[in-house]
């Protein structure tokens, strides 16, 4: 069975822009979450989409947006880059968002905001 | 404020000795504590998970300790290996909820 796979797996983008990265979950999967990895602050939770709908949201600003598809695949958006947006982007993708149901990481999308 | 800390930041040993990694949290609503490998160019892979309920849990040479009175939980990795060496990180997470909480990561290195 194919992994959670994101794509792009390495973008370079200006401050100011915009950037959508992709996410197709592991198949047979509803539930995927989204977290911000840097060196700095480690990896924190962006928030997290089953059917269709977001149930948790993290501390981040409303640049970061997300959306959820009806075949489970999700997108992140983030408006207005600024460079403190440099960072990998994981995805994760679990059977339901039951009690400590697993979840499986993507590889990641290295952003670096120029 | 960090939800979860984890120590040591790094850690060196020799192949064959036991490394131990710390974790403490403060937010008695935690019921899922799972330990997360990352190797260089990779996401975090889960590998080994602990509820409340139980004080240890081992699968393979991973063993998790865990103090409920003391709010802290810890890897022990037996016989170590150079292949273990990567980043490790403990998280934390409420009933029903997938957004982990990690801890900072420690730094494995294994030295053959």
């Amino acid at each position: 069975k194919a992994g959670v796979t994101q794509t792009p797996r390495y973008l370079i983008k200006t401050r100011g822009q915009q950037v959508t990265l992709s996410c197709s979950p592991i198949s047979g999967h509803r539930s995927v979450s989204w977290y911000q990895q840097t060196p700095g602050q480690g990896l924190q939770f962006l928030f997290e989409y089953f059917s269709e709908t977001q149930r948790n949201k993290g501390n981040f600003p409303g640049r970061f947006s997300g959306r959820q598809f009806s075949n489970s695949r999700s997108e992140m958006n983030v408006s207005t880059l600024e460079l403190g947006d440099s960072a990998l982007y994981l995805c994760a993708s679990s059977l339901a968002p039951s009690e400590g149901d697993t979840q499986y990481f993507g590889p990641g999308t290295r952003l670096t905001v120029l | 404020q960090q939800q979860v800390k984890q120590s040591p930041q790094s850690l060196i040993v020799q192949k064959g000795g036991i490394p131990i990694i710390n974790c403490a949290y403060e937010n008695t609503a935690f019921d899922y504590f799972p330990w997360y490998q990352q190797f260089p160019g990779k996401g975090p892979a889960l590998l080994i998970a602990i509820r409340p309920d139980v004080s240890e849990k081992k699968e393979g040479r991973f063993t998790i300790s865990f103090n409920k009175s003391a709010k802290q939980f810890s890897l022990h990795i037996m016989d170590s290996q150079p292949g273990d060496s990567a980043t490790y990180f403990c998280a934390a997470s409420k009933g029903g909820a997938n957004n982990l909480f990690f801890g900072t990561g420690t730094r494995l290195t294994v030295i053959p």
